[in-house]
């Protein structure tokens, strides 16, 4: 079955140092993958996409990888602060050329100061 | 643009009583999306429509939820009979296709559904 994994723990790390997120996906061969952020109370919001020929892509702070053999995609935020603290989700279409996205449960991240 | 619009912000209700969430998606958009949060089971598709025709409604748990779009600026998703398990966050979402064919998400700020 197809399964979207990302870390079921928090993530609590010091204000300036690089969080690093993790997310897995089995029986996809997604076309473009997708970082989403949600804070408490609100529905998510769109940050970052990347395509199944990207490596990387960089947005200000965050960095995102993409690696189609390991069907494993990272997020980084670099200097993070306490600001950066909320769940992110990452997700992506489950069949090729469909517009739909399946999520990931996300995982949340706690810049402490 | 004032964003994706959802009504109610919060609803309480018996089981069994009627639940009529509504939606207004970002002017342009071609795409609505209903999903359904919960901490087990995450964020789930329960139906999208593409220029107001409902494409996917497999995610829909059952026949006691239904969806419908009567024009691009309007959608609303029923429930009938309501029960204790339909309790959860419902989000709408809109998007606009883009030519690259992908598409960013723009979410509510989400309905949520308390049935005693």
């Amino acid at each position: 079955s197809q399964k979207i994994e990302q870390n079921s723990e928090a993530l609590n790390i010091q204000e300036g140092k690089t969080a690093t997120l993790t997310c897995n996906y089995t029986n996809y061969s997604p076309a473009y993958l997708q970082w989403y952020r949600q804070d408490p109370g609100r529905g998510p919001v769109f940050l970052l996409l990347i395509r199944e020929n990207e490596k990387e892509k960089r947005k200000e702070r965050l960095k995102v990888t993409f690696d189609t053999t390991l069907k494993q995609s990272l997020f980084h935020i670099t200097a993070s602060q306490p600001a950066d603290s909320a769940t992110y989700l990452c997700a992506l279409p489950p069949t090729y050329g469909n517009n739909r996205l399946a999520f990931g449960k996300g995982n949340q991240v706690v810049v402490i100061p | 643009d004032a964003g994706v619009i959802q009504s109610p912000r919060h609803e309480v209700t018996e089981m069994g009583q009627e639940v009529t969430l509504r939606c207004k998606p970002i002017s342009g958009h071609d795409y609505l999306f209903w999903y359904r949060q919960t901490m087990m089971r995450g964020l789930e598709l329960l139906i999208y429509f593409n220029n107001n025709v409902p494409i996917d409604d497999s995610g829909m748990p059952e026949d006691r939820f239904s969806a419908k779009m009567p024009n691009a600026s309007f959608s609303t998703l029923k429930i009938q009979p309501s029960e204790p398990r339909d309790s959860a966050v419902y989000f709408c979402a809109s998007s606009l296709l883009r030519i690259q064919g992908w598409h960013e998400q723009f979410f509510g700020p989400g309905t949520r559904l308390t049935v005693l």
